[in-house]
């Protein structure tokens, strides 16, 4: 019962470097949501799609892209990862935009 | 903008001292309010739904409450198995309607 399931779980990156976290839910459900968490800041929208085929800007939008690959997977790509970008990235998903979200184990990124 | 606000930020209880957690919030029109449990390393786990002021839900030892400008949980009795921190957040009825979290309260009980 594999639910939510991110890779990599770890990843360092020298500065201008680019990678993509890869998501795949096995829920049949339709939104999904990539958030970043920072000590303090609790977490905050990247990107999230409400339904296969569609993509929407979060609250941090900047410095990042994702792709709803179909309805399993959305991957988060930082084409050149910055300092700033350090951070413990979480996927999530949810039946659809108005219910409750079921979240991956988190992918921890470190940016040097 | 939508707001969540958890109070306090770290909190130590002995094992079965009750006590309260708190998520104060602004929203344009609430929709829902979730909580949610998370382990150390870990991504959040859901635990509870509210959707209209003076509803109530309870599991085991936790007991969430909703007011039109708080919720409230209470954990009663605690258990060491009961540390973690626990998250707020808030769905607006309009708009995007992404959830917007609170920063989150670090619990930890003691036996």
């Amino acid at each position: 019962n594999a639910g939510v399931t991110q890779t990599p779980k770890f990843q360092v990156l020298k500065t201008g470097q680019s990678m993509t976290l890869q998501c795949a839910q096995d829920m049949n459900h339709n939104s999904m949501y990539w958030y970043r968490q920072d000590p303090g800041m609790g977490l905050r929208l990247i990107y999230y799609s409400a339904s296969e085929g569609t993509t929407d800007k979060g609250e941090v939008p900047n410095g990042y892209n994702v792709s709803r690959l179909n309805k399993r997977e959305f991957s988060l790509r930082l084409e050149s990862a910055a300092p700033s970008q350090t951070s413990v990235y979480f996927c999530a998903s949810s039946a659809d935009s108005l219910r409750e979200l079921f979240f991956g184990e988190g992918s921890r990124l470190t940016v040097l | 903008e939508d707001q969540v606000t958890q109070s306090p930020e770290a909190l130590r209880l002995q094992e079965g001292e009750s006590s309260s957690l708190n998520c104060s919030y602004t929203v344009s029109g609430l929709r829902g309010l979730f909580w949610y449990r998370q382990d150390p390393g870990k991504g959040p786990e859901f635990l509870f739904t509210l959707y209209s002021a003076g509803e109530e839900k309870e599991k085991e030892r936790l007991k969430a409450t909703l007011t039109k400008k708080e919720s409230f949980l209470h954990i009663t009795a605690p258990k060491p198995e009961d540390s973690a921190t626990y998250l707020c957040a808030v769905q607006a009825d309009t708009g995007r309607r992404a959830l917007t979290f609170g920063s989150g309260t670090r619990l930890q009980v003691q036996p």
